[in-house]
């Protein structure tokens, strides 16, 4: 298996841009989770589905965060607009219905928002 | 409100034992996982424990006690690959199933020569 997949890997843009990250995650997993993470909050879940429902989205920072799930190979994270706090490393991660204790992460966007 | 609390850093040598403490106070508890990250990299599962006790993988060690609201991952016959950043993290169990992992902010362990 290629394991979680997402994009881009790095993301340069300007405040103000929409910007949308890509998750693929490991097929036939149930769950699947966005993370942030930053030197000052650490590793912070924003939102997790599972089976393509969002479950919990309290951490999503604010209304311009907004995540998709529409099938279960696929989920996005979009931030419209962005700012330069927004800039972080984004990972997706999946585990399977009855492991959400042991996630498999992807590599990670690096955010950067000038 | 929830917090898990880990020491910053610590330093050993190759070959030697180390051991990283997590204590933690959540509103509900289902677990605790370890991960591993290396510099620029992604986290990597290492171990769970959902009972109390000592769990054995390899080299790696962790263990639980739900009454002290503790555990600790042990490292033995350190390695230079072994450098990276750990993190516990507790398995939240509230109303949301119990899908939500919640990350201590990560112990830097680095091995030296």
């Amino acid at each position: 298996d290629a394991g979680v997949i997402q994009s881009p890997r790095h993301e340069v843009t300007e405040m103000g841009q929409e910007v949308t990250l890509r998750c693929k995650p490991i097929s036939g997993h149930d769950y699947l989770f966005w993370y942030r993470q930053t030197m000052m909050r650490g590793l912070e879940l924003l939102i997790y589905f599972n089976n393509n429902v969002p479950i919990d989205d309290s951490g999503m920072p604010e209304d311009r965060f907004s995540a998709k799930m529409p099938n279960a190979s696929f989920s996005t994270l979009k931030i419209q607009p962005s700012e330069p706090r927004d800039s972080a490393v984004y990972f997706c991660a999946s585990s399977l219905a009855g492991g959400p204790h042991e996630q498999f992460f992807g590599p990670g966007t690096r955010l950067t928002v000038l | 409100g929830q917090s898990l609390e880990q020491p910053s850093e610590v330093t050993a040598v190759e070959g030697a034992i180390v051991q990283i403490n997590c204590t933690y106070q959540t509103s509900g508890f289902y677990g605790l996982s370890w991960y591993q990250q290396h510099d620029g990299g992604a986290p990597t599962f290492l171990s769970y424990n959902a009972l109390d006790g000592l769990e054995e993988t390899g080299r790696f060690s962790s263990f639980l006690s739900r009454s002290d609201s503790y555990g600790y991952l042990l490292l033995q016959e350190l390695q230079m690959k072994d450098s990276a950043s750990y993190f516990c993290a507790v398995r939240d169990l509230i109303y949301n199933q119990g899908g939500k992992l919640i990350f201590g902010q990560g112990t830097e362990l680095s091995v030296k020569p």
